[in-house]
């Protein structure tokens, strides 16, 4: 199994650009999310789905929009990038087989804005 | 809203001995869901262990156990004969119980473990 895949793995902006990040999963899990790891802060939601056709606001979800395209896959917009926005994006999914089940992360993005 | 304070932004330890990582966390649920995560300079992220808050018992995988201290809000995870694979962020995690459609987890800062050979 492929687990959560994202793409690109690396990714260079100048401010004011745009993007879409890719987040696929094949483990048939109902929720996904989106986390941004920052030096010193952890990681911190920026948005979730809990659903197909469902989307809730996190911790630090200004400048970002979500997308739950169907069961499988959850994107992530920067409609226009900021240096601010410069971080490991990390996408994440979970299967509720019972209240203690973990996420299973994929491998993150790097994105530099310039 | 829940925090999770994990105070040793850095730590090391010799190979093959034993070291603890803290993690604090506030709540005032009594009902929730403690995790350990581990991320290696591969970015990846893995969980190491997990602990139900009702259990009393501490949770323990091979090398690694927790120190569940529910009154006091604590959960450190001990790792024992520590190996070079070890080096990675630790992050602690905190979720509450929830209706299925709200499990969001509440991450610390991370604490960097350096192993000396």
């Amino acid at each position: 199994n492929a687990g959560v895949t994202q793409t690109p793995k690396f990714q260079v902006l100048k401010t004011g650009q745009s993007m879409t990040l890719q987040c696929a999963q094949d483990m048939n899990h109902n929720s996904m999310y989106w986390y941004r790891q920052d030096p010193g802060m952890g990681l911190r939601l920026i948005y979730y789905s809990a659903s197909e056709g469902t989307t809730d606001k996190g911790e630090v979800p200004n400048g970002y929009n979500v997308s739950r395209l169907n069961k499988r896959e959850f994107s992530l917009r920067l409609e226009s990038a900021a240096p601010s926005q410069t971080s490991v994006y990390f996408c994440a999914s979970l299967f509720r087989s019972s209240y203690n089940s973990p996420l299973h992360f994929g491998n993150g993005t790097r994105l530099t804005v310039t | 809203a829940q925090t999770v304070t994990q105070s040793q932004p850095e730590m090391s330890v010799q190979e093959a001995e034993t070291v603890t990582l803290s993690c604090t966390y506030d709540t005032s649920e009594s009902d929730y869901y403690l995790f350990w995560y581990k991320q290696p300079p591969s970015r990846q992220m893995i969980l190491v262990i997990r602990q139900e808050a009702y259990k009393q018992q501490n949770a323990t995988e091979n090398r690694f156990s927790v120190n569940f201290q529910k009154a006091a809000k604590s959960f450190s995870l001990k790792i024992s004969d520590s190996q070079l694979g070890d080096a990675a962020m630790y992050f602690c995690a905190y979720r509450r119980e929830t209706n299925f459609g709200n499990e969001k987890l509440t991450f610390g800062t991370g604490t960097r473990l350096t192993i000396i050979p």
